[in-house]
């Protein structure tokens, strides 16, 4: 268990549906991050939280957001969702926002799109 | 975008014999970080070099760069069929870029028994 906890961990719905996929970050840890693993596009960054705050955002779609909450964790809503958007969904956690930053994983959200 | 390309993509070895990937990366890093990832399963953090460092060991882990290559190896020696999994690198962009940890393909690493 590596401290990061990620709800669902499969989740199968339809086109144009919207999910949201939660994560608790190991204790301690002010940075969420949210990674989009896919066969053909590899783990792609998709957006960062500090502490409440936006960080850094990568390839993240206008369909889908995020937002950290006060008690840290954090969500990730994927909405009008797409075949190509089924994929591992993976949250992960570290203690600060810049420098050397060590990521904890969590196992993941394994979302279908049919 | 992918910062680090994995070299080879797939590598089976025996067990007992040493593996290595190799990583290339192509702007300034601050850091280059190597992950484990078994089968469908969350990645986990194997070693950190910074980009001062030439060199670094744990266990049977040992962890190159060049930067004047923009490149980084990890070697495993003697392999374990637990050692079976995908193997990443990932690189922390000096140039403040904000593409959080920007990881590679990966290698696909199998130890035959």
């Amino acid at each position: 268990d590596s401290g990061v906890t990620q709800t669902p961990k499969h989740l199968i719905t339809a086109t144009g549906q919207r999910v949201t996929l939660r994560c608790s970050p190991r204790s301690g840890d002010l940075s969420v991050y949210w990674y989009q693993q896919s066969l053909d596009q590899g783990l792609q960054f998709l957006i960062q939280y500090y502490n409440g705050e936006e960080r850094a955002k990568g390839n993240i779609l206008e369909r889908f957001s995020a937002q950290q909450f006060p008690d840290l964790h954090s969500e990730l809503n994927l909405s009008s969702l797409e075949l190509g958007d089924s994929a591992l969904y993976f949250c992960a956690s570290s203690p600060g926002a810049l420098g050397a930053n060590v990521l904890t994983f969590g196992a993941g959200s394994r979302l279908t799109v049919l | 975008s992918q910062q680090g390309e994995e070299d080879p993509q797939a590598l089976s070895i025996q067990e007992g014999e040493n593996a290595t990937m190799n990583c290339s990366y192509k702007t300034s890093i601050n850091n280059l970080q190597w992950y484990r990832q078994n089968s469908g399963r969350g990645l986990v953090h194997l070693i950190l070099i910074r980009s001062n460092e030439r060199e670094k060991h744990s266990g049977r882990l040992r962890v190159t760069l060049d930067t004047s290559k923009k490149s980084s190896s990890l070697l495993i020696t003697a392999s374990r069929a637990a050692d079976t999994a995908s193997y990443f690198c990932a690189t922390d962009d000096s140039g403040g870029g904000a593409d959080g940890l920007t990881f590679g393909k990966g290698t696909h690493l199998i130890i035959q028994p």
